[in-house]
């Protein structure tokens, strides 16, 4: 049972445009969202995360936005750049001993 | 990438051998993880450990063990390695002690089972 759906798998922008990546949860006890982003060749690291006490926190260009009463959150980048292209993870956790659940991942591709 | 370092960082070894991989960490962070990537299924928790030997398994855990000893190591180990266990292999850390919930990822190693 995947408990983090994320989508698109992949996504092309142009540059400058918005890139947006959706993520939908089902367990009502996750209480930390964040989204990493992982270049080729190297381990993920985290972007930007988010509690579900606010429904939107944003830092540069990009910004997370959370709904708890559907249970998504999705990843916004403003202004995409050629060096934004990389693959995105969502994921999820809860207080205590728990590991980050992760989505499968999109890669983001901005073309010029 | 936040002190941690793995090793071996690319490996190719035959089906049937035994492979342990190393993750080691210089930041005494009090829990680690092993995740394997593969294309189309991300991020998958293979073990992880929330102390000196104190450990548990994770969602794709079969054929693997793990041992820590110390504070700053993690060892993964593939009793008997098939062609499925071909995967990048990522070692994360975590101070959960603390307010944030962060994972910090290592480099990873890339293993071919052939």
């Amino acid at each position: 049972q995947q408990q983090v759906k994320q989508s698109p798998q992949s996504l092309i922008v142009q540059k400058g445009g918005i890139s947006i990546i959706n993520c939908a949860y089902e367990n009502t006890a996750f209480d930390y969202f964040p989204w990493y982003q992982q270049f080729p060749g190297k381990g993920p690291a985290l972007l930007i995360a988010i509690r579900p006490d606010v429904s939107e926190k944003k830092e540069g260009r990009f910004t997370i936005s959370f709904n708890k009463s559907a249970k998504q959150f999705s990843l916004h980048i403003m202004d995409s750049q050629p060096g934004d292209s990389a693959t995105y993870f969502c994921a999820a956790s809860y207080s205590g001993n728990t590991p980050l659940v992760f989505g499968k991942g999109t890669r983001l591709s901005v073309i010029a | 990438d936040a002190g941690i370092t793995q090793s071996p960082r690319h490996k190719v070894t035959e089906t049937g051998t035994p492979v342990t991989l190393r993750c080691h960490q210089t930041e005494n962070h009090r829990y680690m993880y092993w995740y394997r990537q593969d294309p189309g299924h991300g991020l998958r928790l293979i073990h992880y450990s929330y102390g000196v030997k104190d450990t548990d398994k994770g969602e794709v855990s079969d054929g693997y063990s793990v041992s820590r000893s110390k504070t700053e190591d993690f060892l993964l180990t593939l009793e008997s390695a098939t062609s499925s266990q071909t995967s990048v292999y990522f070692c994360a850390i975590s101070d959960r002690d603390r307010i944030t919930y962060e994972q910090y990822f290592g480099p990873g190693t890339r293993l071919t089972v052939t």
